[in-house]
């Protein structure tokens, strides 16, 4: 079973500081790794995509992966109220092009 | 139109009903797929289509009928549902690569409540 697994949180930090999610998965021939954000009411939109062990940055965004570990994480910098949101992870098989999501993370950053 | 247009937005329908959800993306994406969205849930998978064929049945009840005519254009049939169906359905697309390192980019989705 290919499931994927999420802190649903609320996670909450002040403006200005760290905010690290952080997203396990089951199956080891996972081959991509999505970050999602969505908004209450809204639609999930991509913020970070990652294939390679290790870090990538993108902006106050970086993703780590740890294919080792089955371990991917989300660190968001100098968090600011908007990215107030539901965090989803995502991960995606190569044979079907099949890709499932967490729960998600729902993050409050407080002015 | 760009991206991914879900329709309609909205729907209201009552357990004997018959309904369609349509899809459409304009991005040249060649898979595409059905979430299904409930409060409090992680979304899940219904069905995946990679060049117009079923590729995925999340074990989804037959009431839930999906239709791909072709690469561009989704459909989810839907007849005697459950007020526990509803939820938000959304549409993604992607581009079938080699690698499965292609994002899915969603729609607005359709808000299904069944009475």
């Amino acid at each position: 079973q290919k499931e994927v697994e999420q802190n649903s949180g609320p996670l909450s930090v002040p403006e200005g500081a760290i905010a690290s999610l952080n997203c396990t998965y089951s199956d080891r021939g996972s081959q991509s790794f999505f970050w999602y954000r969505q908004y209450s009411g809204k639609s999930p939109e991509l913020i970070m995509s990652i294939y390679s062990n290790g870090d990538k940055e993108d902006g106050r965004f970086t993703a780590q992966l740890n294919k080792a570990s089955q371990y991917v994480s989300l660190l968001i910098r100098d968090s600011q109220p908007s990215d107030s949101a539901t965090y989803l992870c995502a991960v995606k098989w190569g044979g079907n092009n099949d890709m499932r999501f967490g729960a998600g993370t729902r993050l409050t950053v407080k002015p | 139109e760009t991206g991914v247009t879900q329709t309609p937005r909205h729907l209201v329908m009552g357990m004997t009903n018959k309904k369609s959800l349509k899809c459409e993306q304009h991005l040249g994406h060649n898979a595409m797929y059905w979430y299904k969205q409930s409060a409090k849930k992680p979304l899940e998978l219904m069905f995946v289509y990679n060049f117009k064929e079923q590729t995925e049945n999340n074990s989804v009840p037959s009431r839930f009928s999906p239709e791909c005519p072709n690469s561009s254009h989704l459909f989810l049939h839907l007849h005697t549902l459950q007020p526990e169906d509803s939820a938000l359905y959304l549409c993604a697309s992607s581009q079938i690569a080699a690698r499965a390192d292609t994002e899915a980019f969603f729609g607005q989705g359709t808000r299904l409540t069944v009475v």
